[in-house]
């Protein structure tokens, strides 16, 4: 399995250009969620969902959107970037009923 | 409001066992003691969780006082690569709020030679 996976890896963006992160994970698992995480802070839950067309915000979801068309894939986009939005951004997964989330490596995300 | 209170920082010798103290005063009856750790801008890492029973699992144990108030995690023998930012959770065990982890700011733990 390659687990939790995302892309890309570095990101530069000008204020007020769009993007989407991409996450994917092959553990057929039920949960996905998008952090993101400021320099020297904890991680902040931006969105998840608990199956396949179904979403719901978590603490800091303004000028994210999040779809979840297949259980494999939980993009993430940016609707209008803004420097604010300069993070690194992680998503996770786990098995509804299992306590472990497993998170990919992680976006570097910088908005100039 | 911060549901865990930990130290921000402490040093341990490598082979040594390391015990990080979490202070959780005004959880529920209902909510699970999680801890995972951060390795320099990895993604994060479950270790382990427990509600009210000591617990072990291959990593570390985890040793919650009977008023469930405060928890502490030991690393039994620390190693170099045990280095990172270990962070204290609290969750209800329900449903709606799995996925929802709310990370503190940690203790980062530096193990030395």
């Amino acid at each position: 399995n390659a687990g939790v996976t995302q892309t890309p890896k570095f990101q530069v963006l000008k204020t007020g250009q769009s993007m989407t992160l991409q996450c994917a994970q092959d553990m057929n698992h039920e949960y996905m969620s998008w952090y993101r995480q400021d320099p020297g802070m904890g991680l902040r839950l931006i969105h998840y969902s608990v199956g396949a067309g179904i979403t719901d915000q978590g603490e800091v979801p303004n000028g994210y959107n999040v779809s979840r068309s297949t259980t494999e894939d939980f993009p993430l986009r940016l609707l209008s970037a803004a420097p604010s939005q300069t993070s690194v951004y992680f998503c996770a997964s786990g098995y509804r009923g299992r306590e472990t989330q497993y998170f990919g490596p992680g976006t570097r995300l910088l908005v100039l | 409001d911060a549901k865990t209170t930990q130290p921000p920082s402490m040093d341990c010798a490598e082979g040594r066992a390391a015990n990080l103290p979490c202070n959780h005063s005004t959880i529920s009856g209902n909510e699970y003691v999680y801890w995972y750790r951060q390795i320099h801008s990895q993604g994060p890492q479950y270790i382990i969780h427990g509600l009210k029973n000591n617990e072990t699992n291959e990593m570390a144990s985890l040793i919650i006082t009977e008023d469930r108030k405060s928890s502490t995690l030991i690393l039994p023998h620390a190693t170099l690569r045990d280095t990172a930012v270990y962070y204290c959770i609290v969750r209800p065990m329900t449903t709606d709020s799995w996925g929802k982890l709310q990370f503190g700011a940690g203790t980062q733990v530096v193990v030395t030679p």
